[in-house]
């Protein structure tokens, strides 16, 4: 399977725990996007980078929110300190960075976050 | 913030009926993509348009572009209860992120 990965898929935690989500990009993409997806919404963007460059982050990604993308290949999303609101499905897509290919981005599966 | 909406919220139609879904904003768009979400998945993209008023065809799935590049539509024929889902449709104003609208939630009914 060579789409974009997401692990864990479920993930339960409690209120003040932090967590720690992954996202595996499709091989030949550079460009690797983390939205956040709440009942009856549509996706909203958190941010994206290019290779390791981290290029643009939404004001939606608090000071408890961090990404990483080390290596350029996966990402990782940490959320410090959840909170109940932060209940969501943190969708991870990538893309090309060469036009037009860069505005289609493939999306993973997913993690559904549920803060207790 | 761009803003898409897209009309119907919801849509419950019987097997054989066709359809039309709405995306509509007062902002301009380089691109628009149509996404198909199942429940607990991620959305899988359907297609994307570029150019105003260009129309793309996927089988029984008609995709049109406005004219101003500021609104989308998305026609099926004959719908199938494998259509059901949730359609998104997403804007890109520059080269990052694309603005989702709210979705268009489609039951077909056998």
């Amino acid at each position: 399977d060579t789409g974009v990965s997401q692990n864990p898929r479920h993930k339960i935690t409690k209120r003040g725990q932090n967590v720690t989500f992954r996202c595996d990009p499709i091989s030949e993409h550079n460009r690797l996007y983390w939205y956040r997806q709440t009942l009856g919404q549509g996706p909203e963007f958190l941010t994206y980078f290019q290779n390791e460059a981290q290029l643009e982050k939404s004001r939606l990604l608090s000071d408890r929110f961090s990404a990483e993308r080390p290596k350029g290949s996966f990402s990782t999303l940490e959320i410090q300190r959840t909170e109940q609101g932060d209940s969501a499905m943190y969708l991870c897509a990538s893309s090309s960075s060469r036009w037009p290919l860069y505005n289609e981005q493939f999306f993973g599966p997913g993690t559904r976050l549920t803060v207790l | 913030t761009q803003l898409l909406e897209q009309s119907p919220q919801f849509l419950s139609i019987q097997e054989g009926e066709n359809l039309t879904v709405y995306c509509n904003s007062s902002s301009v768009f380089s691109s628009l993509q149509w996404y198909r979400q199942e429940p607990g998945e991620g959305p899988v993209l359907l297609v994307t348009v570029v150019t105003g008023g260009e129309v793309k065809k996927l089988k029984r799935l008609t995709f049109q572009f406005g004219d101003a590049r500021k609104d989308s539509s998305l026609h099926i024929t004959a719908a199938q209860p494998g259509d059901t889902g949730l359609y998104l449709c997403a804007g890109a104003a520059g080269a990052n992120n694309l603005f989702f609208g709210t979705g268009t939630r489609l039951t077909v009914i056998p």
